[in-house]
């Protein structure tokens, strides 16, 4: 199972650009990289999931490099209401637990 | 389409007790997981329900068991309660497999333990 790393906190400003990072140097062949967001006493929110390269949707985009030894979660304009903790996670579905990490706390300041 | 839905929302329990937790899976969904959130210990996963056979199992003592029901709805049973069993039990389901795919949250159910 690839285990992940993720910085524990990050602090921005609205309106800016936050990438956060996760390296996960043992990543399989067959894995995906799947982020999550979560808010204060609700269960975690899928954000975006890719294999390789590049993914965008309305949200967020995430960044894969080649060798997929680490993906970089980028969110445009932040708001103070993107203050959570993202979590970082990969897999394929044929992983004996799954393994959410501690994520990373962002705190948008206004 | 209806969300992950958890029953009850909250419990106090007593040390010795048992509890069971009920998750409802999103219309279709196969895969049922159960986690424990702590502030301490933070998101750690339980087990994995997918078409009634238990898929995998965090490192958990043997008082946490689950089942899952034909129509994919799930529940847990803690027994003989710990006063360290306080925490939010998390259920998520997904069409398939829970680490290959997205998966839905419900909202908790905040479990105290006196």
């Amino acid at each position: 199972l690839a285990k992940t790393t993720q910085p524990i906190s990050m602090d921005s400003y609205e309106g800016q650009e936050v990438n956060i990072t996760c390296s996960h140097n043992n990543i399989a062949t067959n894995d995906y990289i799947t982020w999550y967001q979560q808010f204060p006493s609700q269960g975690p929110r899928f954000i975006i999931q890719g294999y390789k390269t590049k993914v965008t949707n309305e949200v967020a985009s995430l960044f894969i490099p080649a060798d997929r030894k680490s993906s970089t979660l980028s969110l445009p304009r932040v708001s103070l209401s993107d203050t959570a903790v993202y979590y970082c996670l990969v897999g394929d579905g044929r992983d004996d637990k799954i393994i959410f990490g501690k994520g990373t706390r962002l705190h948008i300041l206004p | 389409k209806a969300g992950v839905t958890q029953t009850p929302r909250y419990l106090i329990k007593t040390r010795g007790q048992q509890v069971t937790l009920s998750c409802s899976p999103i219309s279709g969904h196969r895969s049922v997981s159960w986690y424990q959130q702590t502030p301490g210990q933070g998101l750690q996963f339980l087990f994995e329900y997918f078409s009634e056979t238990q898929r995998n199992k965090g490192n958990f003592p043997g008082r946490f068991s689950g089942r899952q029901f034909s129509n994919s709805r799930s529940e847990m049973n803690v027994s003989t309660l710990e006063l360290g069993d306080s925490a939010l039990y998390l259920c998520a389901s997904s069409l398939g497999l829970a680490d290959a795919g997205t998966q839905y949250f419900g909202p908790g159910t905040r479990l105290l333990v006196l």
